[in-house]
């Protein structure tokens, strides 16, 4: 699987759009773009992934640039309940179920203030 | 519906001890994974079990860990002689089939301490 590359932490105020970035240069065209979370004490949750489209679902929007070399989640209006780690995860599929395992990297940590 | 369950929540367990950890997956989920997640890193792959069987046993650290899903339903994670190094959460994973694209849905994790 690809690498990702995200920045350790960011912060956002409470109510603005949260939009936290990854690279993924290395991604080959069989492979997905997958965000998780993962809330202090808690196991990780998905999000949302896309190939290269953008996608959007009741939790968050996923842009992916036209060259698939990065990404970006947004959070449209932040709330202090998203406070958690966010893992960009670069996924390859196949319908063997090989490559089903998920490799995180450090994620990001966003911090939503009052 | 009732997601991923894991027990204990919480072990305490002394150097060279032998323990086992427990994982309820998802009814109906075929695919159930284990992942091991030190403290500021991310979670790291274990085992994968497609039905009863170990697909994918790539992530085991070592020979003192083993696993088993014998009905392949609930599965046991297994560690024998226990080192501090050892000590992490350790995270249970679910999906409906094998199917890289299936969405993977994790318990809450077993945080196992190692004095």
């Amino acid at each position: 699987d690809a690498k990702t590359t995200q920045p350790p932490s960011m912060d956002c105020a409470e109510g603005r759009a949260a939009n936290l970035p990854c690279n993924h240069s290395t991604i080959s065209g069989n492979e997905y773009v997958y965000w998780y979370r993962q809330i202090h004490s808690q196991g990780p949750q998905y999000i949302i992934h896309g190939l290269k489209n953008n996608e959007t679902n009741e939790m968050a929007s996923l842009i992916i640039t036209e060259d698939r070399k990065s990404s970006t989640l947004i959070l449209p209006h932040a709330t202090l309940r998203d406070t958690a780690v966010y893992y960009c995860i670069v996924r390859v599929t196949s319908s063997s179920g090989a490559n089903s395992k998920l490799t995180f990297g450090k994620g990001i940590t966003l911090s939503v203030r009052p | 519906g009732a997601g991923v369950s894991q027990t204990p929540s919480n072990k305490v367990t002394e150097k060279g001890k032998y323990v086992e950890l427990r994982c309820d997956p998802i009814s109906g989920h075929t695919a159930l994974y284990w992942y091991r997640q030190s403290l500021g890193q991310g979670p790291e792959f274990l085992i994968y079990f497609q039905g009863t069987g170990a697909a994918d046993d790539s992530g085991l650290p070592n020979d003192r860990f083993f696993a088993v899903r014998p009905e392949g339903s609930v599965s046991t994670l297994k560690i024998q002689r226990t080192e501090r190094g050892d000590s992490a959460v350790y995270l249970c994973a679910s999906s409906l089939s094998g199917r890289a694209t299936d969405t993977q849905y994790f318990g809450p994790g077993t945080r196992l301490t190692v004095l």
